[in-house]
């Protein structure tokens, strides 16, 4: 079975720009979250959703925002772009609670974001 | 709130000697505490997960933690390092209703021949 995969892989951008990263979950998850990782820091939790709602946000500004389609991809989108904003981004997806894994997130390779 | 600290930012052992990487949560509802191992330049992967079951939790890659409640620690052993286990070490607490992962610093684990 496939894992998680993350487009694109590597990004440059410049300060003010705007980009969207994609996600796609382990087939038959619903859920997808959002993690941010700061080179030399642990990941910092983005968004989840499930069901294309959002369940969870964590400490970003409104700059950052994310939705869920039918089939369960994901988007991230970061607006208004910032040197600070440089980072690898991770996707996670996870099973239902009937699932005997579903309290574990499955992560994606990640998508590096460079803001120049 | 949740937290986890991870005490060292580097640790370094010889090959086939004891790997122990230390974390300690903190939670104010029974958590879930997992370790993921991340290798240059590539996502997370889970090596283990206490979940409320078994305080000794038996991992991928010959690796185990036990949940000591008392100290509030989740500690990651190793009996014998093997040069590819040479990577990023990651804790982590959610709690038991909501999939948010809070994660520790990391810990580099760096295996010497």
């Amino acid at each position: 079975d496939a894992g998680v995969t993350q487009s694109p892989t590597h990004l440059i951008k410049t300060r003010g720009q705007q980009v969207t990263l994609r996600c796609s979950p382990i087939s038959g998850h619903k859920s997808v979250s959002w993690y941010q990782q700061v080179l030399g820091q642990g990941p910092q939790f983005i968004f989840q959703y499930y069901e294309k709602e959002e369940r969870g946000r964590g400490n970003f500004p409104d700059r950052f925002s994310a939705r869920q389609f039918p089939n369960y991809s994901s988007e991230l989108n970061v607006n208004a772009l910032l040197l600070g904003d440089s980072a690898l981004y991770l996707c996670a997806s996870s099973a239902d609670q009937a699932s005997l894994s579903y309290n574990e997130q499955f992560f994606g390779p990640g998508t590096r974001l460079t803001v120049l | 709130a949740q937290s986890v600290t991870q005490l060292g930012s580097h640790v370094s052992v010889s090959e086939g000697a004891l790997v122990l990487l230390r974390c300690n949560y903190s939670s104010s509802v029974p958590p879930y505490l997992f370790w993921y191992v991340q290798y240059p330049n590539q996502g997370l992967q889970l090596l283990l997960k206490y979940t409320s079951a078994a305080t000794l939790v038996k991992g991928i890659n010959g690796f185990e933690a036990e949940f000591k409640k008392s100290e509030t620690s989740f500690h990651l052993t190793k009996p014998s390092a093997h040069m590819s286990d040479a990577a990023e070490y990651f804790c982590a607490v959610s709690d038991q209703g909501f999939q948010k992962l809070v994660f520790g610093t990391g810990t580099r684990l760096l295996v010497s021949p």
